[in-house]
């Protein structure tokens, strides 16, 4: 079935240490999304990939970056996460992104220690 | 910014009750957008309703926008203990991003 698929599941890093979480879709959308969700608030938007056009949302930290190698895969770089950065992760995608549906992954959860 | 704030934040019901939730905004949309996520899952899509629509309804769900007071709610009629879950609204404007309200935790009792 076509999905948004997201690995891994559940992710234990260190302070300082850097860590990469994936996301693959094989609905071929256009349109790529990364959120941070910490426990009982909405989702928050860190940025989108239109194609390979990266927008980054304002108040997105630098410590936060993505890589977006064709149009399947999209990472999520965190250089040095802090205790404030353990949240679930989702990854969504969109044909084209204009007023549309997303579909999200199942998330990714960080746990710093 | 957040755009949508939902109200209840939490609501508690029995089986075969119907559940209402809120979703307030702020800006002009093009579209409204429901959610639900169960816990420690991803989103899924529930049901779109376009600015130019006042009423949609999708199986057990039924939704209405009011534009002029910036609105809409969400009802679940004969709700489950499946539909335990966090409901979220997302407003849709020009670009290619979605804003999500707060969200309201629905607990259904069996």
């Amino acid at each position: 079935d076509a999905m948004v698929i997201q690995n891994p599941r559940y992710q234990v890093t260190q302070f300082g240490k850097p860590v990469t979480l994936s996301c693959s879709q094989t609905l071929n959308h256009n349109v790529m999304y990364w959120y941070q969700q910490k426990s009982s608030q909405a989702p928050k938007l860190l940025f989108h990939y239109y194609d390979k056009d990266f927008n980054n949302e304002a108040d997105t930290p630098d410590n936060f970056q993505s890589r977006r190698p064709n149009t399947s895969f999209c990472f999520l770089d965190i250089r040095s996460p802090g205790l404030g950065d353990a949240a679930m992760y989702l990854c969504a995608t969109s044909r084209d992104g204009l007023q549309e549906t997303q579909y999200f992954g199942p998330g990714t959860r960080l746990l710093v220690l | 910014s957040q755009q949508g704030e939902e109200d209840p934040q939490a609501l508690s019901i029995q089986e075969g009750e119907n559940a209402t939730m809120n979703c307030s905004y702020k800006t002009s949309i093009n579209n409204l957008q429901w959610y639900r996520q169960n816990s420690g899952r991803g989103l899924v899509h529930l049901i779109l309703i376009r600015s130019n629509e006042r009423e949609k309804h999708s199986g057990r769900l039924r939704v209405t926008l009011d534009t002029s007071k910036k609105s809409s709610s969400l009802l679940i009629t004969a709700s489950r203990a499946a539909d335990t879950a966090s409901y979220f609204c997302a407003t849709a404007g020009r670009a290619r991003q979605l804003t999500f309200g707060s969200g309201t935790q629905l607990t259904v009792l069996p």
